[in-house]
């Protein structure tokens, strides 16, 4: 199995400030179509997750454009620019490169 | 727009099984591979197994080898999954998602307690 990574697990911040979680894979996550199969998921309490961003750097349909994906091989990072109120929750990194799927931990993000 | 409607919450005796299902909606059901995740309080998201499009093919996480089957009815559109012989630990939110996690069902709640 892939063991994925993240960090932090916490991740405190200010309103209006930036936020930036890595997530490691333990093998690459490159396919043999040339993509690397690495996911951001967004879960607040109570609710099921939500896919922000899909190979990488591909937002969903109806994703704020604060959120941004990126990296390559086994180091990704899913960044916030400007961090806002409603973005407090757990945030999940995924490897879809081959089942069975892998998630990081979890990185809690609050309002500091 | 693409809807997956899980049952209700259940609440179960250890050793007992379980059957859970996902009614899908709005996509064409059976182009897509289906996965189910569950998720122990406070706890991250576990992927417990997956299977293809046309029902032939399952994969399970080894820790639940044995216990878990998942299938598919595509005349009915609506994913399953069953667990056997519960424990305590099996007490999860369990999530159904399409594919590669795009979309998910609403949950179910298992509590797993004598």
């Amino acid at each position: 199995d892939i063991v994925m990574t993240q960090s932090p697990l916490s991740l405190p911040v200010t309103l209006g400030q930036p936020a930036s979680i890595s997530c490691r894979s333990g093998q690459s996550l490159v396919y043999s179509d040339g993509d690397s199969y690495l996911t951001w998921f967004q879960q607040k309490p109570g609710q099921s997750p939500r896919r922000l961003i899909y190979k990488v750097s591909n937002r969903d349909s109806g994703v704020p454009d604060r959120f941004s994906g990126s990296g390559s091989g086994t180091d990704f990072t899913l960044k916030i620019s400007r961090v806002e109120a409603e973005d407090v929750g757990v945030y999940y990194c995924m490897q879809d490169r081959q089942w069975p799927y892998t998630f990081g931990q979890g990185t809690k993000l609050e309002i500091k | 727009q693409v809807q997956l409607v899980q049952s209700g919450a259940e609440v179960k005796e250890p050793g007992a099984s379980i059957k859970i299902s996902c009614k899908a909606s709005g996509y064409t059901f059976t182009n897509y591979y289906m996965n189910w995740v569950r998720q122990a309080p406070g706890q991250g998201l576990e992927w417990m197994g997956g299977i293809n499009p046309s029902g032939t093919t399952t994969l399970y996480a080894q820790k639940l080898q044995g216990r878990v089957t998942i299938t598919r009815d595509t005349s009915t559109s609506t994913l399953y999954m069953e667990l056997s012989s519960l424990r305590s630990e099996d007490t999860a939110v369990y999530y159904c998602a399409r594919d590669h996690c795009d979309y998910w069902g609403q949950g179910t709640q298992v509590t797993v307690s004598s």
